[in-house]
């Protein structure tokens, strides 16, 4: 079983959509959830970062940690032609060197 | 804002030739990462650096990788004999852990082994 699995998409919603991305995860030692954008040949930008379990909001994006469940999502409301990329999920352990984990990445598509 | 840089943006080269990325972290920032993504691939962790020693390495940084930093800014990732299938984006990321730990990312340097 993979560290973190990620459906790779592509995903293709119509604009004004909610968004729905999802992470599962094997190691029980994960404490630290983000989710990344990246655009095609670009950087991975960080968009949220949540600690343990709960829910996180900023903005238009929602990111949600179940632990119980090793389950991670990153809901994205009102969906805009600008949120098409790869989102990435990414997790790392407190263990000192706080490496990340990271996903295939989803590719989403919003369709104007 | 500050942000994460990387030089060069494009890196081609021939293979066993050496190559040097270099990396400028957020001022303030402690910890130092690099991470590699194969095209169509996963990204995935090289090295940590902190306290100006590595932290952490993982299996694909074999002893071909080396990081240095040289300075109170740049952080380097050298590759002494490159290989065809070292060719990949190179990120580089880095952290000042203070509370949080979230790891900002530079934009990148691809790097094309012929």
């Amino acid at each position: 079983q993979k560290e973190v699995e990620q459906d790779p998409g592509p995903l293709s919603v119509p604009e004004g959509a909610i968004v729905s991305l999802n992470c599962t995860y094997s190691n029980s030692a994960f404490q630290y959830f983000m989710w990344y954008r990246q655009y095609s040949r670009k950087g991975p930008e960080l968009l949220m970062y949540t600690y343990s379990s709960g829910n996180k909001e900023d903005g238009r994006f929602t990111a949600q940690v179940d632990k119980s469940s090793k389950y991670i999502s990153l809901f994205i409301r009102d969906s805009q032609p600008s949120d098409s990329a790869t989102y990435l999920c990414a997790m790392s352990a407190n263990l000192g060197t706080y490496k990340y984990i990271f996903g295939t990445g989803t590719r989403l598509k919003v369709l104007a | 804002e500050p942000e994460v840089t990387q030089t060069p943006s494009h890196q081609v080269t021939q293979m066993g030739q050496e190559v040097i990325l270099r990396c400028v972290p957020i001022s303030n920032h402690l910890y130092f990462y690099w991470y590699r993504q194969i095209l169509g691939q996963k990204v995935e962790f090289l090295v940590s650096f902190y306290n100006n020693e590595i932290s952490e390495k993982s299996e694909i940084f074999d002893d071909q990788f080396s990081v240095e930093r040289p300075d109170g800014s740049n952080f380097t990732l050298k590759i002494r004999s490159t290989k065809l299938e070292d060719s990949a984006m190179y990120f580089c990321a880095s952290t000042d852990c203070a509370g949080s730990c979230e790891q900002y990312f530079g934009p990148g340097t691809r790097l094309t082994v012929t």
